[in-house]
């Protein structure tokens, strides 16, 4: 059965202090893993998809990194607007191609 | 453009009733899919479709039907409303594909009593 596990399950940071969200997954034959961002009382968001190990996105402070293990998001000189949680997801062989999400991270930043 | 709009955003009911949640989206995607989100269990994919007239069950399809008789709408019914079905609604669209990336609605907030 695949396993998607995120740590910390929530972070505090002051404005400007960086630092990384974890995503670590156990699956059988990882087709894809995906980074969503989630603000209250909305939807998830859309950040990046990484296919294979090495693989790196950046948008604006993000920076989303693979591994064959787990995935970082790192989060630089953050502002409170990135306050929200962050979701990670794979999709697997196992799953039909379907979604498996982790529990995610909610990120505060304080000014 | 809307994307992905559900109706309705917010819903109380009584155990035992039946209810529908409508998810309509105008990016003329192929797949939708219904999930529930529960504090500390994360999303989970209660039922999807690949295509207007199919169907098939997710991780939790137990209590739930749905029902996509147009490309653009994507029904989920609640045959018999219990408090444990309470929770958090999203429903997704993409384009093809299950591992592109899907496009989520805000929600529908539904109580069970």
């Amino acid at each position: 059965e695949d396993q998607v596990t995120q740590s910390p399950e929530a972070l505090r940071l002051q404005e400007g202090e960086s630092s990384s969200l974890n995503c670590s997954y156990t699956v059988s034959g990882l087709r894809g893993l995906f980074w969503y961002r989630q603000d209250p009382g909305k939807g998830p968001e859309f950040l990046f998809t990484l296919y294979s190990a090495g693989e790196e996105k950046e948008k604006e402070r993000l920076k989303a990194t693979l591994t064959k293990k787990e995935s970082f998001l790192h989060i630089t000189a953050p502002k409170p607007e990135d306050s929200a949680t962050y979701l990670c997801a794979v999709v697997t062989n196992n799953a039909g191609n379907m979604l498996t999400f982790g529990g995610g991270t909610r990120l505060m930043v304080k000014p | 453009n809307a994307g992905v709009t559900q109706t309705p955003k917010f819903r109380v009911l009584k155990t035992g009733q039946s209810m529908t949640l409508l998810c309509a989206q105008d990016m003329n995607h192929e797949y939708m899919y219904w999930y529930r989100q529960d504090p500390g269990m994360g999303l989970r994919l209660i039922h999807y479709s690949v295509g207007e007239g199919t169907t098939a069950k997710g991780e939790v399809p137990d209590g739930y039907n749905v029902s996509r008789l147009k490309k653009q709408n994507f029904l989920l019914g609640l045959e018999s409303a219990a408090p444990s079905q309470t929770s958090v609604y999203f429903c997704a669209s993409s384009l093809r594909q299950g591992w592109q990336p899907q496009h989520f609605g805000d929600g529908t907030r539904l109580s069970i009593l």
